[in-house]
């Protein structure tokens, strides 16, 4: 299975500023999500992050509000932009196992707090 | 730390019994169901799959059933132990793109 760490692994910030969030993969892979997780809530889908190109937002995401990006095959960064309290949740990245279409391998997650 | 599953329904399960989690999904066209597992702080971890031309699977203590006439899934868990405490939620894939449900918060109780 493949290996996924993110940085940071939580943090408190003012509305108004930014965060990224780094995700790393232990192996090279194709296709890479963004999934947020609201308090006691399920996971919903971002967008999908390919290398090389832009990344595909789900409705309700837009590219200025969570700019990605992909500079290689094991990497990608999420930017929440302009921060609200609403925005407080939990970023998780995934990526798909290989060989499978759907199947996916989680990181830890991002717990941002917006005060 | 705080559970993601502190406002998810709740199923309390004594050390031995088993366990049902239910799901409904919404999209008939979906190609997978799939359960998986969060704990507390972590991300979540694939349990077990079903393709959707097939009704049971089972693994290893787990069982899926999908019944597609009234778009339900379940997830079995036989002799239910305290590492089971998590939050589990069924996802449903079309393509590439998973669609997670709800998601249950199961306790297994000692």
């Amino acid at each position: 299975s493949a290996v996924i760490s993110q940085k940071p692994s939580r943090d408190i910030c003012q509305r108004g500023t930014s965060l990224t969030i780094q995700c790393q993969v232990d192996s090279q892979v194709t296709m890479m999500f963004w999934y947020r997780q609201q308090p006691g809530q399920s996971l919903t889908l971002i967008a999908t992050a390919n290398q090389g190109s832009e990344a595909t937002y789900e409705s309700g995401f837009v590219i200025d509000k969570f700019p990605i990006s992909r500079p290689n095959l094991t990497f990608s960064t999420l930017t929440v932009s302009n921060m609200s309290p609403e925005d407080s949740s939990i970023y998780l990245c995934s990526v798909e196992r290989p060989g499978s279409v759907y199947e996916q391998y989680f990181g830890p997650g991002t717990r941002l707090t917006v005060t | 730390g705080e559970s993601v599953g502190l406002h998810l329904p709740t199923l309390s399960v004594q050390e031995g019994d088993n366990s049902i989690i239910n799901c409904a999904y919404s999209n008939s066209a979906s190609d997978y169901f799939i359960w998986y597992k969060q704990e507390s702080g972590k991300g979540p971890q694939f349990i077990i799959d079903i393709r959707s031309n097939m009704d049971k699977r089972q693994g290893q203590r787990v069982t899926v059933l999908l019944n597609k006439t009234v778009k339900h899934l379940s997830l079995q868990i036989a002799a239910t132990q305290p590492g089971d405490s998590a939050v589990y939620f069924c996802a449903e894939a079309a393509g590439n793109k998973l669609t997670f449900g709800g998601g249950t918060r199961v306790l297994v109780k000692p």
